[in-house]
């Protein structure tokens, strides 16, 4: 099965770029999305095949997909930034669905 | 404004079964796939099943294979997720989230099953 792999955690300053990673075999070939959750919360969709923003999603959050990794940057990063961030693909062979095993983003 | 509302969690002993719900209003539920995610306390998320449209293209994690069904009424606007033969590793929040291409757009608030004896 397709497996994804995130850091456990990131941390980062507020007004600084987080970058979290999501690595997987050949992720550049298949679309990446991600979601934010924080505590108590339900996860919300911040980015879609790989570099959409939905809307009401600030124009902080972007991706990028290639290779065997995919990242998803916060740029000028705020205190509410910080939550748990999972990457999710489909994967065509199995037709399931697979979320990598998330990022704890902290702000300090 | 998209709702998903889910219900029908709660305390249920191993083996036993639990049916829950999810009300969907705010989009053209009718026209859209629509899935369960779940996540145990503590833990990641985890896709559970998916549904297509008319309910001919179903599939689900292997762990779920033969305990769950998922369905659907387009009628009534509603998601199902029936669980038979619970076990405690099927303890988590579940969610309710339309699923339009291969990603999860909407989320619904989640229900809480807690298998224990």
């Amino acid at each position: 099965s397709y497996v994804l792999t995130q850091p456990p955690s990131v941390s980062v300053a507020p007004g600084q770029t987080a970058r979290i990673t999501c690595g997987g075999s050949d992720i550049g070939s298949k679309s990446v999305h991600w979601y934010q959750q924080k505590p108590g919360q339900a996860p919300v969709l911040v980015v879609y095949d790989d570099n959409d923003r939905p809307s009401g999603i600030p124009e902080r959050f972007s991706g990028s997909n290639s290779g065997n990794t995919a990242t998803l940057t916060i740029s000028r990063v705020e205190a509410g930034d910080e939550a748990d961030f999972y990457c999710q693909v489909w994967d065509h062979n199995s037709d399931h669905v697979v979320f990598g095993g998330g990022t704890k983003l902290t702000v300090l | 404004e998209v709702q998903l509302v889910e219900s029908g969690g709660g305390l249920v002993q191993p083996g036993g079964s639990l049916r829950l719900s999810c009300a969907a209003s705010g989009f053209t539920f009718s026209s859209s796939w629509m899935s369960w995610v779940r996540q145990a306390p503590g833990k990641g998320l985890e896709w559970v099943a998916k549904i297509n449209q008319d309910e001919s293209e179903v599939k689900y994690v292997d762990s779920v294979k033969g305990r769950f069904t998922i369905s659907r009424d387009n009628a009534e606007n509603s998601l199902y997720l029936q669980m038979n033969s619970l076990r405690a590793e099927d303890t988590a929040v579940y969610y309710c989230a339309s699923f339009p291409l291969y990603y999860f757009a909407y989320w619904g608030q989640g229900t809480l099953v807690t298998v224990s004896s």
